[in-house]
């Protein structure tokens, strides 16, 4: 029942740089809601990693970046590390379904 | 330190009501600044949000479980519950409590709790 899709998975060798995007609609990201993002380590619940787009809660390495751009929005990792190996989702909130938050399909990044 | 807690029980049968309680502790859940809710997350799968409540009581559930979900808070014990009524096997999942502001992010976010339906 996700209504932001993102790609399955990605990969990419230690200190590449790596993207997934989150595409949304009008009545959520389009619409001007903020686009904010989470890291999941296997086992653990989900942690902020990105919140209003493109701010980083404290401690957060600066590897970690985020954008927006119409219905889209894009979660950036530079310098991969293994430690980033993890399930991310972005998360927004939808107009039309009665003040809903939702969240990505999920994407798990992979380190080669 | 916010810390959020999931208690309840793990094995819930089909058709009967799940029940959870989120214990807060850090701070005061009558903050006028957030809200308290529950988000779920079947093995294998994608988060998804359940509900959320204001500490005046005030409710936002999801669409696609309809009627299904009530929430309550109790103030005096800084705690906030969910209720998830006739249960069938695709309700089993992780079930976490978690702070958010309006229409924005999960700041924190319990350890989660694993229920299970069947009989």
């Amino acid at each position: 029942q996700s209504v932001l899709t993102q790609p399955p998975s990605v990969s990419g060798a230690p200190g590449q740089r790596v993207t997934i995007s989150c595409t949304g609609s009008s009545s959520n990201i389009g619409a001007g809601y903020d686009v904010h993002w989470y890291q999941q380590l296997p086992g653990t619940a989900p942690k902020l990693l990105i919140y209003h787009n493109n701010n980083r809660p404290s401690g957060v390495p600066d590897r970690f970046s985020g954008s927006k751009s119409g219905t889209s929005a894009s979660l950036a990792i530079t310098g991969l590390q293994a430690e980033d190996e993890a399930d991310y989702y972005c998360q927004s909130y939808d107009s039309s379904l009665s003040g809903s938050y939702v969240f990505g399909t999920g994407t798990k990044v992979t380190v080669l | 330190q916010l810390q959020l807690q999931e208690s309840g029980p793990g094995l819930v049968k089909p058709s009967e009501t799940l029940s959870l309680t989120c214990s807060v502790s850090g701070d005061s859940i009558s903050s006028s600044s957030y809200y308290w809710g529950w988000i779920r997350q079947p093995p294998g799968k994608g988060l998804e949000w359940i509900a959320n409540i204001y500490y005046s009581g005030t409710t936002y559930n999801n669409p696609s479980l309809k009627s299904r979900v009530t929430m309550s808070v109790d103030t005096s014990k800084n705690q906030f519950s969910l209720k998830l009524s006739s249960v069938t096997a695709a309700d089993t999942a992780v079930y976490y409590c978690a702070r958010s502001g309006y229409a924005s992010s999960v700041d924190y976010w319990g350890q989660g709790t694993l229920v299970t339906v069947s009989s």
